[in-house]
């Protein structure tokens, strides 16, 4: 399983836009990177996925260079609902086999 | 509201007692994971099911043991409870398929279980 760093915890402002970096060094060939958010005693919530380049949805954006060694997540102008826990899993999604880890996440402090 | 449901939210227990955890997966989902969170920790993958077969296995201690039914719902059996065990246990439940993106995992709203 790939091993990924992200940073423990953030400050921002709202309105601002977050980027948040995740590490994964030994990414395979089929791993997807993917990142969930999760609000204090609620289990996580998807956010976005994404396999190389850049994916956008409604909520976020997901930046992968071409080594895919990292990823960022970036959160356009964030708002005191976006405090939360973010985390950045990396693993094989294929044929209802699916063997990813969460690791520490990012907890996000958005302050007014 | 995920569609993933989990009983019960709350359990106390004492040292020693044994306690079975349940969740129902969203209608059409045949993955089911397990995860234990501790205070301040992040989550830690337990194990996962798929149609009824065990398919992945993370950090479950042989005291902990899981199944999925024929309706697809499952259950973690958590025995000779510690206190250490004391934590939030989510279940996911995701939709098989060849591609990533049918692969996400809608999590239940937790169980939360004290030992006392």
């Amino acid at each position: 399983l790939a091993k990924t760093t992200q940073p423990i915890s953030m400050d921002s402002y709202e309105g601002q836009e977050v980027n948040i970096t995740c590490s994964h060094n030994n990414i395979a060939t089929n791993d997807y990177i993917t990142w969930y958010q999760q609000f204090p005693s609620q289990g996580p919530r998807f956010i976005i996925q994404g396999y190389k380049t850049k994916v956008t949805n409604e909520v976020a954006s997901l930046f992968i260079p071409a080594d895919r060694k990292s990823s960022t997540l970036s959160l356009p102008r964030v708002s005191l609902s976006d405090t939360a826990v973010y985390y950045c899993l990396v693993g094989v999604f294929s044929g209802g086999y699916q063997k990813v880890t969460f690791g520490t996440g990012t907890k996000l402090q958005v302050i007014p | 509201d995920s569609g993933v449901t989990q009983t019960p939210k709350h359990l106390i227990t004492a040292t020693g007692q044994r306690v079975t955890l349940r969740c129902s997966p969203r209608s059409g989902d045949l993955s089911v994971y397990w995860y234990q969170q501790s205070l301040d920790q992040g989550l830690q993958f337990l194990i996962q099911y798929y149609n009824g077969e065990e398919r992945a296995k993370g950090n479950i201690l042989e005291r902990f043991s899981a199944q999925q039914f024929p309706d697809l719902h499952s259950e973690l059996n958590l025995s000779s409870l510690e206190l250490g065990d004391s934590a939030l246990y989510f279940c996911a439940s995701s939709v098989a398929g060849g591609t990533a993106s049918y692969n996400e995992q809608f999590f239940g709203p937790g169980t939360r279980l004290t030992v006392l």
